[in-house]
């Protein structure tokens, strides 16, 4: 199947960093989507992208549609304690079939 | 808001039981899927549905079945379950004509000694 390739695996920040992660793929998204799990959470979703070139904000965090629909990154500035938590990205693969394809996540770790 | 809510947070099972993991959505949403989690392996689709009596296999349906008699809940069955079942598992839910947004369970943390 569809693979989001996600990174980085996780980071270790301090608290009031800025935070860039980024998910790519090898085929065309019509949609990105990105999810933030606290432990033992269902994700939830945070920012939708539906257009190639599209930046979306939601509070702190800024996300966008990479213009040749083959990638998405996330922002989070000045982090607080939280964020804490794994990020996924996820999205319908253009012609795919059907439920969303995931990247394994990127695990937020704030050090005080 | 949305709600999806998931029948059970932990459930405990002894191998060759058979399992079922309930899901509920109040928002009327047509389409419903179950995942399961694993380190290092992300979210991974087992099962979804597109209407009532409707499924579709997702990509890992070995060792499960599942049911929709009604449009707001979603079964999970494991048939027989097995160590290797053990894991995390996510009910989501969306609505047609949208866009493509999934909302997701608290999840089931299911072990199978």
């Amino acid at each position: 199947g569809q693979q989001l390739n996600q990174s980085p695996q996780s980071m270790f920040i301090q608290e009031g960093e800025d935070v860039s992660m980024n998910c790519t793929s090898s085929s065309i998204f019509n949609t990105w989507l990105w999810y933030k799990q606290d432990p033992g959470e269902g994700p939830v979703l945070l920012i939708a992208l539906y257009k190639a070139g599209e930046l979306t904000s939601n509070g702190r965090l800024t996300a966008q549609f990479g213009i040749t629909r083959k990638d998405s990154f996330l922002n989070i500035s000045a982090s607080i304690p939280s964020d804490v938590g794994i990020y996924f990205c996820a999205g319908p693969p253009a012609g795919g079939a059907d439920g969303l394809t995931f990247g394994k996540g990127t695990h937020l770790i704030i050090q005080p | 808001d949305v709600k999806v809510t998931q029948s059970s947070r932990y459930l405990v099972k002894r191998t060759g039981e058979k399992v079922f993991l309930e899901c509920v959505q109040d928002m009327d949403h047509e389409n419903m899927f179950w995942y399961r989690q694993d380190p290092g392996l992300g979210l991974r689709l087992i099962y979804f549905s597109y209407d009532v009596k409707m499924k579709e296999k997702g990509d890992i349906p070995e060792g499960y079945s599942v049911s929709r008699e009604k449009k707001e809940r979603f079964s999970l069955i494991l048939e027989s379950a097995s160590t290797n079942q053990t894991s995390m598992y996510l009910c989501a839910s969306t609505g047609t004509g949208g866009g493509n947004e999934q909302f997701f369970g608290p999840g089931t943390r299911l072990t199978v000694l």
